[in-house]
């Protein structure tokens, strides 16, 4: 398996401007997770989803960011309208029921000017 | 709410050295505790885990040690390589995975 598959790795845009990060998780994992990470704020879960569904998105900071898992294989992670505080890297993780381990993929290092 | 506490600091290990990296976490209802390796530019790696019930794993060059009673976790890695050069994090489960700050161990020749 390829693990983790993010994309973009870089994404330099504007402030306002939509950003769209994606994530494919390792095929047989069951719970996928959005996690920010900044030098201020260290790791913080944004997201978590189980089969697909969304369960806990108290980490979300506000309504600028949403997220989607339209299938198994496939999650993103949305800021519209950008902003230059939303500058950090946007880390994806998955792991399988009964797994506490998380696998994370490479990031996806966000820069808002 | 309850929290892995850290600090970031830095560890200075000359290559060869032992390498001890702390971590005071304060949720007691946690269970399960992983360490994880974050290199420059990557996403953090598991590196080993240990559950409540146990006070010592021991893996390839790594050893968890968990005192629950002062809630506190350590990582130790034996004759410390550059490649061991990296960002450590603790995490807690106790319901939903947490992290720690992380500390930036940096291996000297």
């Amino acid at each position: 398996d390829a693990g983790v598959i993010q994309s973009p790795r870089h994404e330099v845009t504007e402030m306002g401007q939509e950003v769209t990060l994606r994530c494919k998780p390792i095929s047989g994992h069951d719970y996928l997770f959005w996690y920010r990470q900044t030098m201020m704020r260290g790791l913080e879960l944004l997201i978590y989803f189980n089969n697909n569904v969304p369960i806990d998105d108290s980490g979300m900071p506000e309504d600028r960011f949403s997220a989607k898992m339209p299938n198994a294989s496939f999650s993103t992670l949305k800021i519209q309208p950008s902003e230059p505080r939303d500058s950090a890297v946007y880390f994806c993780a998955s792991s399988f029921t009964g797994a506490n381990v998380l696998t994370f993929g490479a990031g996806s290092r966000l820069t808002v000017l | 709410g309850e929290s892995v506490g850290l600090h970031l600091p830095t560890l200075s290990v000359q290559e060869g050295d032992n390498s001890i990296i702390n971590c005071a976490y304060s949720n007691s209802a946690s269970d399960y505790f992983i360490w994880y390796k974050q290199e420059s530019g990557k996403g953090p790696q598991f590196i080993i885990d240990i559950r409540s019930n146990m006070d010592k794993r021991q893996g390839q060059r790594v050893t968890v040690l968990l005192n629950k009673t002062v809630k506190h976790l350590s990582l130790q890695i034996a004759a410390t390589q550059p490649g061991d050069s990296a960002v450590y994090f603790c995490a807690e489960n106790g319901g939903k995975l947490q992290f720690g700050a992380g500390t930036q161990v940096v291996v000297t020749p």
